[in-house]
């Protein structure tokens, strides 16, 4: 059973970069076939897709979050990272890691971590 | 830019069948996915592709698309169905995308 958990600060000053980290367990993110995303959901909103990285380190990112994203891949370590500059309070959500399962014509995103609070304040 | 529509509110009374749809231009390429999510949870992927149901997901779910509309039937629903539903799809850019998501009410 592939499980995902995310780590980091709970809290980040504005205009600082909001870093979190995805350990990846049951499963080697190294086994091809599937994305690593980063999914948020702002409180009491619906879910916004971030970006994603396949293991060789290709990423893909959200246009609309693109020149304040970065997402790496630690395959040593089993990790997955995020890296998002600059925040703001608009930047304040539930951050959640996932595995989407490449299939043709019909990615699905098969496991999602608890998801890991994140508030932009000083 | 591409986007995925979803009614923001559907109710349905306990043990009959509601559809939950969900629009974009991009589903007449690529198949929906939807996930379930219950209040202070993770979402849960419920229904994948043409119609596929991952392990554990009951059977009363299911999923069907046609053109630009892909819909999620909960047949019998049960009150443990009510939740928050998101579909979900990508475009031929790679971008993917969510639903606005459906608030489900079972009466």
């Amino acid at each position: 059973q592939v499980q995902l958990q995310e780590s980091g600060p709970g809290l980040v000053k504005p205009s600082q970069t909001l870093s979190l980290t995805c350990t990846v367990s049951g499963g080697s993110i190294s086994s091809g076939g599937y994305y690593w995303s980063w999914i948020r959901q702002h409180p009491g909103k619906g879910l916004e897709w971030i970006g994603y990285i396949y293991y060789s380190g290709s990423t893909y990112y959200n246009p609309s979050l693109k020149s304040r994203v970065t997402i790496s891949v630690d395959t040593s370590k089993n990790q997955f990272s995020l890296k998002l500059s600059s925040v703001t309070a608009a930047d304040t959500a539930v951050y959640y890691c996932a595995r989407t399962s490449i299939a043709a014509w019909s990615d699905h995103i098969d496991y999602w971590g608890q998801g890991t609070l994140v508030t932009v304040s000083s | 830019s591409s986007e995925l529509t979803q009614d923001p509110a559907v109710s349905v009374a306990l043990g009959q069948t509601v559809r939950i749809t969900c629009q974009g231009d991009s589903l007449r390429s690529y198949y929906a996915s939807w996930y379930q999510q219950k209040p202070g949870q993770a979402p849960v992927l419920v229904i994948y592709g043409k119609n596929n149901r991952p392990s554990g997901i009951p059977d009363r779910f299911s999923g069907s698309s046609s053109g630009n509309t892909a819909s999620l039937t909960i047949t019998g629903a049960q009150a443990e169905d009510e939740a928050d539903y998101y579909c979900n799809s990508r475009d031929s850019s790679g971008n993917h995308l969510f639903g606005g998501g459906t608030k489900l009410t079972v009466l």
